[in-house]
């Protein structure tokens, strides 16, 4: 069965640490995404990714940074957390045959 | 640049009531349009999608008509179930496989 899967399901952080999500997918796909979901705003990207070691910010980039040094691996870092970073975060990757969305990371920031 | 607008929630109905939920685009060109559903607890699953214009997505006893004159992509479904209670989405891509843009969703609760 073809999946994203992402290495925590909760995680807590204290703020100004340096936090890392990774993102890892079995597919094959060139693009992966990390999103973030909030109650009220839907899922906004942050950064995308259309091929390895290429990177473009989305819609909310602040405070966000990622790496893509394998095709499989898609890792989002938080490089000093915030508590308005507490969210659901989603990682999906896509080809033109279609999108696969990880479970997400709740992450919680105190 | 490009955007998705759909109807507030919370939407509460019946079972068996009649559902739609609102959905408008802006964009250019002829983007692909989705709508994803979010279980409570679970992950982001696809409903269905159209990727040109007229043409009617389905699964599950829902539908939406990819309407490139209204720039509109309405869900419905004739007749809700309590199991139908989630979070549901509407997205577009600019071309398929490419990133999505995501409305703010809309959460739908159908008492039995």
């Amino acid at each position: 069965d073809v999946k994203v899967t992402q290495s925590s399901r909760y995680l807590v952080k204290r703020t100004g640490e340096k936090v890392f999500l990774e993102c890892v997918q079995d597919m094959d796909h060139e693009n992966m995404f990390w999103y973030r979901q909030d109650p009220g705003l839907g899922l906004r990207l942050i950064y995308f990714s259309y091929d390895v070691k290429m990177k473009e910010k989305g819609d909310i980039p602040e405070g966000y940074s990622v790496s893509r040094e394998k095709k499989e691996r898609f890792s989002l870092i938080l490089e000093s957390a915030s508590t308005n970073q507490t969210s659901m975060y989603l990682c999906a990757s896509s080809s033109t045959t279609g999108y696969t969305f990880g479970s997400g990371t709740r992450l919680t920031v105190v | 640049g490009n955007s998705v607008t759909q109807m507030e929630g919370p939407v509460t109905l019946s079972e068996e009531a009649f559902l739609t939920i609102n959905c408008t685009y802006t964009a250019t060109g002829y983007p692909s349009l989705f709508w994803y559903v979010q279980y409570p607890g679970e992950g982001l699953q696809l409903l269905l999608k159209a990727t040109k214009a007229d043409d009617k997505g389905s699964n599950k006893g829902f539908e939406a008509t990819y309407r490139k004159e209204t720039t509109s992509f309405h869900l419905e479904k004739g007749s809700v179930q309590v199991s139908d209670s989630a979070v549901y989405f509407c997205a577009l891509s600019r071309s398929y496989g490419n990133k999505l843009v995501f409305g703010a969703g809309t959460i739908l609760r159908v008492k039995s």
